[in-house]
């Protein structure tokens, strides 16, 4: 089945590095994404990562996925009041085909 | 590049009605992907369109329909709205073939009252 799940509360202070946490059931997923949603906005991507690679580093982000055990993590360095959002994990079989999301883990940066 | 844009941005129906979202791809996207994301959740998968058809559904029933202009811009209709059915509807584009990741709009916000 295809299921993303992740934890829904992190909070961090300012300066602080955070790591977001992601599973998925699907073996068939081939990308794997992070998502930024502020209130009332849509959604952006941050990043993604192929199923054959085990780290993707960009710029404050750093993308890490443990394939055997489908778990997936995104490391914030350097955490700033700005990346207060809800940041969601995804996965597709194709690029640009259907996503499944996992239901968002909020992010609170207090200074 | 406008991006992807959506129309409109609110939306307020009453249960029973018939709503049209509307969604304007990315310059250079053939693909539209619509999904629900309902308060406090993840989006949910509704389908895809390209080349005018409806190419993948998700578990949405048959009150939900679309269509793909040959603009590649792209319609959502809901008919016999439900209280269930308030959510922010988002639009997604791509390039089949194209190796590109899906780009969002910001969204509709129906609420159906």
């Amino acid at each position: 089945g295809e299921d993303v799940e992740q934890s829904l509360f992190l909070s961090v202070r300012e300066g602080d590095s955070s790591v977001i946490n992601c599973t998925y059931t699907d073996s068939s997923s081939t990308y794997l994404y992070w998502y930024k949603q502020e209130p009332g906005a849509g959604l952006q991507l941050l990043t993604y990562i192929f199923s054959n690679m085990d780290m993707k580093q960009d710029q404050r982000l750093t993308v890490l996925l443990n394939k055997k055990d489908k778990h997936l993590s995104l490391r914030i360095a350097d955490t700033q009041t700005g990346d207060s959002a809800i940041y969601f994990c995804a996965e597709s079989r194709n690029q640009g085909g259907k996503l499944i999301f996992g239901q968002g883990t909020e992010l609170s940066v207090k200074p | 590049d406008a991006g992807v844009t959506q129309s409109p941005t609110h939306l307020i129906k009453t249960r029973g009605q018939q709503v049209t979202l509307r969604c304007s791809p990315k310059s250079g996207h053939d693909t539209v992907s619509w999904y629900q994301q309902a308060l406090g959740q993840g989006p949910q998968f509704i389908f895809q369109y390209y080349e005018e058809e409806e190419r993948q559904r998700g578990n949405f029933p048959d009150r939900f329909s679309g269509h793909q202009f040959p603009n590649y811009s792209s319609e959502l209709n809901v008919n016999a709205l439900l209280l269930g059915d308030s959510a922010l509807y988002l639009c997604a584009s791509s390039m089949t073939g194209g190796n590109t990741e899906a780009f969002f709009g910001q969204g509709t916000r129906l609420t159906v009252v």
